[in-house]
């Protein structure tokens, strides 16, 4: 089974930090998401990359950056966190082929 | 980009009912479609996908179609049970990056 793995399953951090989430997949997949989740808003789409060191905003990129140095591994980088980033956060992985398999999901609370 | 609407948001059937949950997408080149089903608290999982080339596909008591004309797809659930009760998420995908729908909270009652 793919793994993809998120370092944080929770955090609290407060206004105005940077934050770092990582993720982390183990079957050599070309492309890596982020995706935020919201109560009736389902997942938002924020950066993917669809290989090393390249990334693409998605529909929700500010406030957000994102890096890819290797190919298993893709951050979301708050630069300077607001409560308004408080939310579910989703990474996942896929070949161009086929579906997409998640992580557990970093709930961020911005405080 | 792509845009995806899901409806109906909830959706509460009996027991051994059937349920319909229904997504139109934007971008007629979009090509793949998964449904993912999301257990509270849970990582959303994939049930099913059809691609644009398929109208049907149908997996036990779980089928997708898709009418690309229309650019709507629908997932059919048949004999529902208690533990199909969960979140259930279409998604519209061209090549590398997909766009979801907002969700149907499925309530399956005993």
């Amino acid at each position: 089974d793919v793994k993809v793995t998120q370092s944080s399953r929770y955090l609290v951090k407060r206004t105005g930090e940077k934050v770092f989430l990582e993720c982390v997949q183990d079957m050599d997949h070309e492309n890596m998401f982020w995706y935020r989740q919201d109560p009736g808003l389902g997942l938002r789409l924020i950066y993917f990359s669809y290989d090393v060191k390249m990334k693409e905003k998605g529909d929700i990129p500010e406030g957000y950056s994102v890096s890819r140095e290797k190919k298993e591994r893709f951050s979301l980088i708050l630069e300077s966190a607001s409560t308004n980033q408080t939310s579910m956060y989703l990474c996942a992985s896929s070949t161009d082929s086929g579906g997409y398999t998640f992580g557990s999901g970093t709930r961020l609370t911005v405080v | 980009g792509e845009n995806v609407e899901q409806h109906p948001s909830t959706l509460s059937v009996q027991e051994g009912d059937s349920a319909v949950i229904k997504c139109t997408y934007s971008d007629s080149a979009s090509n793949y479609f998964p449904w993912y089903k999301q257990e509270l608290g849970k990582r959303p999982q994939l049930i099913i996908d059809i691609r644009s080339n398929v109208g049907e596909k149908k997996d036990q008591r779980i089928a997708v179609t898709l009418n690309k004309t229309a650019k709507h797809f629908s997932l059919h659930i048949t004999e529902t049970q208690p533990e199909d009760s969960a979140v259930y998420f279409c998604a519209a995908s061209i090549k590398h990056d997909m766009r979801f729908g907002a969700g149907t909270r499925l309530t399956v009652k005993p």
